[in-house]
């Protein structure tokens, strides 16, 4: 069965930064394109970042475009999302999702989410 | 930026049919995907490339997509429906993954 296992949530202060992990173990990540998708508090979902499966070439929403990083390490079967300049409005639960080939597939396998909380 | 707009809220009495609207610019050249989310828990995918189920997925579920409009539909709708629904497109113009603003099923 797929997994995928987020990690990392944690309160921090507004222009602070923090690493949420995902680990996705049976995933070839050469094969997937893989993102964070993020929900605000009583909110809708939010595309944050994807990186492509060959190239490991990344993408980022403008809202985030500058202050995150995604990577990941192939020998340990993980994503990360390194975030810095935090702010109020980037509290949300973050979710890691596949999306097969990337470009048009869907979102078809979703971790559980953490919740990450700019607050001071 | 593409920009998809869902109702709000849907309210259905059950054994009735739900019908679910995303608009978009042209989104009839776009796939579009549609997931489920029930309170507490991760999203999950019930309609992609418009009008596909993935396996697991009731026959009640279909998709439709033409023009400025694509539609998400459940037939006999069950309380164990009751949930948020989002469409999702990806804008190759700008290469970014697009979600509509949800809407939330009530079955009465």
């Amino acid at each position: 069965e797929v997994q995928l296992l987020e990690s990392g949530g944690d309160l921090v202060q507004p222009g602070g930064s923090l690493r949420i992990s995902c680990a996705a173990p049976g995933f070839t990540f050469s094969s997937y394109a893989m993102s964070w998708v993020r929900q605000a508090p009583g909110k809708g979902l939010e595309w944050v970042s994807t990186i492509s499966g060959q190239t490991a070439n990344t993408d980022y929403a403008d809202s985030v475009k500058g202050r995150f990083t995604f990577s990941r390490d192939e020998s340990k079967n993980t994503l990360y999302l390194q975030m810095t300049s935090l702010r109020a409005e980037d509290t949300a639960v973050y979710y890691c999702a596949s999306r097969g080939a990337g470009g048009s597939g869907p979102f078809d396998h979703w971790g559980q989410g953490t919740l990450v909380t700019v607050s001071s | 930026s593409y920009v998809l707009t869902q109702p709000p809220s849907v309210s259905v009495a059950p054994g009735k049919t739900a019908t679910f609207t995303c608009g978009g610019n042209n989104i009839g050249s776009k796939t579009v995907h549609w997931y489920q989310q029930k309170p507490g828990q991760a999203p999950a995918l019930v309609i992609f490339y418009d009008s596909d189920r993935p396996s697991g997925i009731p026959e009640r579920f279909s998709g439709s997509n033409s023009g400025n409009t694509a539609t998400l539909t459940i037939s006999r709708v069950e309380a164990g429906d009751e949930a948020d629904y989002y469409c999702q497109v990806w804008d190759s113009t700008s290469d970014h993954v697009v979600f509509g603003g949800g809407t939330k099923l009530t079955v009465l």
